[in-house]
């Protein structure tokens, strides 16, 4: 079975500056996919950024970039110029395609993001 | 596009009731939503795949029974908590995956929050 660990429970950070938000996994399989989900307190779920195992090159989203490094089985988050409205908890998750109708995600604990004024 | 909603968003019922909660893809077809149970201040926690037209497939440790899952079209599913009791008490998440759309793509509802006095 896979597991996702995010290690940092909560990160606050000052308006404008950097921050990277950690997460590992540990699979055996080779294919796969890697996302950051945000959850602000509407609780609505909003896919930040998606990354294809198969590529080398890290996925980037406007502010958003992360860091793969499949051999080490890691995959962090980078928003850049952070702004208030960057302020929710973050969840690393993992999709193994099994097949048709089984494209589980396996999601990460969760990291609470605070952007102070 | 790809909009999910969820109904109804919060509901309190009496120990030993059934509650019914539906999640609408409401401009895509899904041949395949997830339902999800998020506990206060934690992670997803998969509980189910529901297919269009077949059986849901329930993940380890989640009583088929006590959670009914129903998905008679492409674009609804129900879940039906059955004889509710107080540690039912959750958020439920689901999501759907665009039909024919990339394996690694599955939106969100907004949740559902059910409260059992």
């Amino acid at each position: 079975a896979q597991t996702v660990t995010q290690s940092q429970p909560e990160m606050s950070v000052q308006e404008a500056e950097t921050v990277t938000l950690s997460c590992t996994y540990d699979t055996s399989e080779n294919n796969y996919y890697l996302f950051w989900y945000k959850q602000p307190p509407s609780r609505q779920m909003i896919l930040v950024i998606r990354q294809e195992a198969y590529k080398q090159q890290n996925a980037t989203e406007n502010r958003f970039s992360v860091n793969f490094q499949k051999a080490a089985k890691s995959f962090s988050l980078k928003i850049s110029d952070s702004q208030l409205g960057d302020t929710a908890m973050y969840f690393c998750a993992f999709m193994n395609p099994l097949g048709f109708g089984n494209e589980k995600l396996t999601f990460g604990t969760g990291t609470r993001l605070t952007i102070i004024p | 596009g790809a909009v999910v909603s969820q109904h109804p968003s919060r509901v309190i019922c009496k120990s030993g009731t059934s509650v019914k909660i539906e999640c609408r893809s409401l401009d895509f077809q899904a041949t395949t939503m997830f339902w999800y149970r998020q506990f206060p201040k934690k992670s997803l926690m998969l509980m189910a795949t529901s297919n269009e037209g077949s059986k849901a497939t329930y993940e380890q440790g989640v009583e088929k029974d006590k959670f009914l899952i129903n998905h008679a079209s492409l674009t609804l599913s129900t879940l039906t908590v059955t004889s509710a009791h107080p540690e039912d008490s959750s958020f439920y998440i689901c999501s759907a995956r665009l039909a024919g759309g990339p394996s690694n793509e599955q939106f969100f509802g907004p949740g559902t929050r059910l409260t059992v006095l």
